[in-house]
């Protein structure tokens, strides 16, 4: 069985650009959580959906950040404008309950 | 204000001798708690859990041990093998999980 799959792994871009990460939960996980992953900070709860509605978005640190669910296979993640501090690891995780989370392999964003 | 709190940011533990990671937290609604371990370049993956009826679950050389009057979670991995180098969170929460800032655990051969 596939995981949960984002894309892209690695993304370069310069300030100011506008940057979309994308991930497909597992078939049948209710549940959507995206997590960014900093040094200073571990692993930070940005959003996450049930059943494509957005619950809880108090973690996503300000207006430059939005997320979407448009059905259960699909979830985004969209900065605008990015900014060097955007820098860090972005990670979807999905769950069919409020139990253990599914992680995907991550993706690495790097703002110049 | 972190909730969940790993304060080792790094541990070396000989091969063979049990490894200790610590987690403290501070919100007394919590009630699941699990480890995660995770690999360069790879997403965290999923240990051990304990819900906050049980004070110690065990899988394997994984116990779990969790002390809800001091809030404070436990992760004993024995014997400590040099796969299980990694950096490990603690989370906790209920529909949401809340992670600590990861300790970096070093088995040295």
């Amino acid at each position: 069985d596939a995981g949960v799959i984002q894309s892209p792994r690695h993304e370069v871009t310069e300030m100011g650009q506008e940057v979309t990460l994308r991930c497909k939960p597992i078939s049948g996980h209710d549940y959507l959580f995206w997590y960014r992953q900093t040094m200073m900070r571990g692993l930070e709860l940005l959003i996450y959906f049930n059943n494509n509605v957005p619950i809880d978005d108090s973690g996503m640190p300000e207006d430059r950040f939005s997320a979407k669910m448009p059905n259960a296979s699909f979830s985004t993640l969209k900065i605008q404008p990015s900014e060097p501090r955007d820098s860090a690891v972005y990670f979807c995780a999905s769950t069919p309950n409020t139990g253990e989370l599914f992680f995907g392999e991550g993706s690495r964003l790097t703002v110049l | 204000d972190q909730q969940v709190k790993q304060n080792s940011p790094s541990l070396s533990v000989q091969e063979g001798r049990i490894s200790i990671l610590n987690c403290d937290y501070t919100n007394s609604m919590f009630d699941y708690f699990l480890w995660y371990k995770k690999y360069p370049a790879e997403g965290p993956t999923f240990l051990i859990s304990i819900s906050s009826i049980k004070d110690k679950n065990e899988d394997g050389r994984f116990t779990v041990f969790l002390n809800k009057s001091a809030k404070h979670l436990s992760l004993h991995i024995v014997p400590s093998q040099p796969g299980d180098s990694a950096v490990y969170f603690c989370a906790a929460g209920n529909e949401k999980l809340t992670f600590g800032t990861g300790t970096r655990l070093t088995i040295i051969p």
